[in-house]
């Protein structure tokens, strides 16, 4: 079955650190989302993908970074960690083609920022 | 920019209707998508509205009127395994903008 995956599932890490987080999905979809959800606030959009090569920020992306090699990943990169992104981070896709455009979420990844 | 306001949690009795309300005001508007998540897990789709109506699947309705720039979503003979998060979503081209979402608790 198609799926879509994150790793780590949860980290520990401290400020200033580089972390990555990867995002897998096997559906073939050119959508794909990293959206971080906080207590009072929602999932809010961080960055997006349209396709290869194609990145976009979304509402808070300072910080923040993706790269889209291929279709299958969507890699988040906090190119030096602070307290204030510790977060619960979703990857999501969709399929643009002829579809609602219904996200497919990832089951998550805890990140702790010490 | 874009606002989109539902209320922060709601209450309900076993075998009770509810109704949780989505009003938005956004630039640009290709549908709205109601969402489900329970405490821990990742969101899963419940419902989607592109044109004004009512759209009914199984105990879970949806409402969409555009011209008011409100949704809501109706959930028949509540279960305790309805107890979870609604997250309601504007789609704006390819992209999801979400609500802070609503907490229902059902009680027995």
């Amino acid at each position: 079955d198609a799926e879509i995956t994150q790793s780590p599932r949860h980290k520990i890490t401290e400020t200033g650190r580089q972390v990555t987080l990867a995002c897998h999905q096997t559906w073939n979809h050119n959508n794909m989302f990293w959206y971080r959800q906080d207590l009072g606030h929602g999932l809010r959009l961080i960055h997006y993908s349209y396709g290869v090569q194609d990145t976009n920020k979304g509402e808070v992306s300072d910080g923040y970074s993706v790269s889209r090699s291929n279709t299958e990943d969507l890699p988040l990169t906090l190119e030096s960690a602070a307290s204030s992104q510790t977060s619960v981070y979703f990857c999501a896709s969709s399929d643009r083609r002829g579809s609602t455009g219904e996200l497919f979420f990832g089951e998550g990844s805890r990140l702790t920022v010490l | 920019g874009q606002n989109i306001d539902q209320p922060t949690e709601m209450t309900a009795t076993e075998g009770a209707i509810v109704q949780i309300n989505c009003t938005y005001q956004t630039s640009g508007f290709n549908g709205l998508f109601w969402y489900q998540q329970h405490a821990g897990e990742a969101p899963t789709f419940l419902s989607y509205n592109v044109l004004d109506g009512l759209e009914e699947k199984g105990r879970f309705s949806s409402f969409l009127s555009r011209s008011k720039g409100y949704s809501y979503l109706l959930l028949k003979e509540l279960q305790m395994k309805d107890s979870a998060s609604y997250l309601c979503a504007v789609r704006k081209v390819d992209k999801l903008i979400f609500g802070t979402g609503t907490r229902l608790q059902v009680f027995p």
